[in-house]
């Protein structure tokens, strides 16, 4: 069955630093998705993407992050500069359509900022 | 804004239990309603989509309904398992809000054979 697929599992990285956070969507679909889960909090989503640019995102989503596509199959989240708040489980998402198929995640990032 | 909740935030049942999971929504402008599974330190797994126009929505032991108009949908399990042990979340798409899912803040059920 089609999955999502996401590297790392477990990233951990000193405040300050630049990572990124890729995802392999399920190759039919045509929109990505990023959003992230605080410990204990709910899941929020963060930024949209469809036909090479970003259709729609949220207020968390400022200056600090970046999303691409750079080839045929990945996707990805790239952070800047990392902040003890951005420590956080990162999951990607696809569907096929836009609003009205079924979204599909990944096994999620999780991203420790120390 | 679209808010979602879910209640209750922790149910523990016995083995062979049926159980309702509740979510509601303070705005009925959606386009559909999506239930998720998660384990712990897990990613999310798709258990039902049900578009707007539907009442209902059925997969295997899971049920999901939808009164769209009242601003509520319910995830029946039915016989349930040890193995259904996980959090379920809802999550909405509405109409002002573009394909973003909004989501609930979970249950976590508990089924002790």
């Amino acid at each position: 069955e089609p999955e999502v697929t996401q590297t790392p599992s477990h990233q951990v990285t000193q405040m300050g630093q630049e990572v990124i956070l890729r995802c392999v969507p399920i190759s039919n679909h045509l929109y990505f998705y990023w959003y992230r889960q605080i410990l204990g909090q709910k899941v929020e989503f963060l930024v949209s993407f469809y036909n090479n640019e970003i259709s729609e995102k949220s207020e968390i989503f400022d200056d600090q992050f970046s999303v691409e596509r750079p080839d045929g199959s990945n996707f990805t989240l790239k952070i800047r500069s990392t902040k003890l708040e951005d420590s956080a489980m990162y999951f990607c998402a696809s569907t096929l359509a836009g609003w009205n198929t079924e979204a599909f995640f990944g096994q999620g990032t999780r991203l420790t900022v120390v | 804004k679209q808010e979602v909740t879910q209640i209750p935030a922790a149910l523990s049942v016995p083995e062979g239990e049926n159980l309702v999971l509740n979510c509601s929504f303070t705005d009925s402008a959606i386009y559909n309603l999506q239930w998720f599974r998660q384990d712990p330190g897990k990613g999310l797994t798709s258990l039902l989509l049900i578009q707007s126009s539907q009442r209902e929505q059925t997969s295997g032991r899971l049920n999901a309904s939808l009164d769209k108009s009242s601003g509520r949908s319910t995830l029946y399990i039915a016989a349930s398992q040890p193995g259904d042990s996980a959090t379920y979340l809802c999550a909405v798409r509405g109409e002002t809000s573009g394909s973003r899912l909004t989501f609930g803040e979970g249950t976590q059920l508990t089924v002790n054979p």
